[in-house]
């Protein structure tokens, strides 16, 4: 069983959409969570912390259940411009990231 | 502010040749993390530098390995190139004891024929 696991999709929704991401771990030792957004052939870029309490940036919001060890991504209102794999990443106390295989997402007009 | 610059961006290797991938990072940022990304999958930690020392490793062969300069810049090397080495690789800066995640070269695509 891979430490960090996504749903790979490919999600297909159309513009204005809501769609949410999961993404499971298995390290309860785990300390701090991220979402990134990976374009094809580009290098991953950060898109948001994931704090237990939930937080939002703008159309996109992410939550943590540590209890179920599940971090999830919330995008509402799709663009086009949001299609990209997007990484779920697991840190450790040690400061060693783990990625998920990402899931895909394409938003069509 | 320069962020994470990664040098060479294309490199093409016959197998069982070494390769030397370079890594400056973020202004400001002391730590690099080195990852290996297979077409379709996620990022794989192969090793983190820290202090000029390696702070900890993925599970890779001992045919990987890196180094860290004073000036925080590093390398990965891999040692007898396999077909299975081909992928993008992955320089990731950070500040120690910070946790608000990496920032990203654009990679080095290896191709191993």
């Amino acid at each position: 069983r891979k430490e960090v696991e996504q749903d790979p999709g490919p999600f297909n929704v159309p513009e204005g959409a809501t769609v949410a991401f999961n993404c499971t771990y298995s390290n309860s030792a785990s300390q701090s969570f991220f979402w990134y957004r990976q374009d094809c052939r580009k290098e991953p870029k950060l898109l948001m912390s994931v704090y237990s309490s939930g937080n939002e940036d703008g159309r996109f919001t992410a939550q943590l259940n540590r209890a179920s060890q599940y971090i999830s991504l919330l995008i509402r209102d799709s663009k086009l411009s949001d299609s990209a794999t997007y990484l779920c990443v697991v840190n450790t106390n040690a400061g060693k990231s783990t990625f998920g295989d990402g899931t895909t997402l394409t938003v069509k007009p | 502010d320069a962020g994470v610059t990664q040098s060479p961006t294309h490199l093409i290797k016959t197998r069982g040749q070494q390769v030397t991938l370079r890594c400056s990072p973020k202004s400001g940022h002391d730590t690099v993390s080195w990852y290996q990304q297979a077409l379709g999958q996620g990022p794989q930690f192969i090793f983190q530098y820290y202090e000029e020392e390696e702070r900890q490793r993925g599970n890779f062969p001992d045919r990987f390995s890196g180094h860290q300069f004073p000036n925080y810049s590093s390398e990965l090397n891999v040692n007898a190139l396999l077909l299975g080495d081909s992928a993008l690789y992955l320089c990731a800066s950070s500040l120690q004891g910070r946790s608000y995640g990496y920032t990203f070269g654009s990679g080095t695509r290896l191709t191993v024929v």
